[in-house]
């Protein structure tokens, strides 16, 4: 078991440009979550599955983000015409159900 | 207010004990969390009490709860240099409801 796995650790991007994070969760665990993290506070939820349906959203994902999760193993966020204001570390964590397993996250800064 | 509330910072000398506490509004929450941050790293889970739970010892860290007054504490007895961290206090919801975390610092 090698924990949850996240890609890349940071991204440097210039504002308008699309940017995609790929999360491996805990072989097993059917849940996954994606959250954000701005400097100085918690994470906040940003999405959920189970297995490969996205069954919650957060008011927090505009249309400009998208998440998929297609075999029901790995996930991917994709951010489009980003903005400064998405600079922020994105969190992953997956679950059998219960507890909360948490990647190291990504870094994205956009310049 | 928030949902979880959480001090920001506290000042420890090594050795000694370290006392975080937490409050939250919504006690429909089947788990409580502790998790530790690291600069530039995730979360890790340090440990987790059942809300029909008042305490719970884990080594060196100790939980309690009081449901009545919705407060959670995360006692680190023999505080070392290695705990600096940011300390998360989380309440379940399907996902995950945070504090905006205390920041523990250790003197040696």
């Amino acid at each position: 078991d090698t924990g949850v796995s996240q890609d890349p650790r940071h991204k440097i991007t210039k504002r308008g440009q699309n940017v995609t994070f790929r999360c491996d969760p805990i072989s097993e665990h059917n849940r996954l979550y994606w959250y954000r993290q701005t400097l100085g506070q918690g994470p906040e939820f940003l999405t959920y599955f189970q297995n490969e349906a996205q069954l919650e959203k957060s008011r927090l994902l505009s249309d400009r983000f998208s998440a998929e999760r297609p075999k029901g193993s790995f996930s991917t966020l994709e951010i489009q015409r980003t903005e400064q204001g998405d600079s922020a570390m994105y969190l992953c964590a997956s679950s059998p159900g219960g507890i909360q397993y948490f990647g190291a996250g990504t870094r994205l800064s956009v310049l | 207010g928030e949902d979880v509330e959480q001090s920001l910072f506290l000042s420890v000398r090594e050795g000694d004990s370290s006392v975080i506490n937490c409050t939250y509004t919504d006690s429909s929450s089947t788990y409580l969390y502790w998790y530790k941050q690291e600069p530039g790293a995730g979360l890790q889970l340090l440990t987790y009490i059942f809300s029909n739970m008042d305490m719970k010892q884990d080594q060196r860290l100790t939980v309690l709860l009081n449901k009545k007054d919705k407060h959670l504490s995360l006692r680190i007895a023999d505080t070392q240099t290695g705990d600096s961290a940011i300390y998360f206090c989380g309440r379940s919801q399907g996902n995950l409801i945070f504090g905006k975390g205390t920041k523990l610092s250790v003197k040696p």
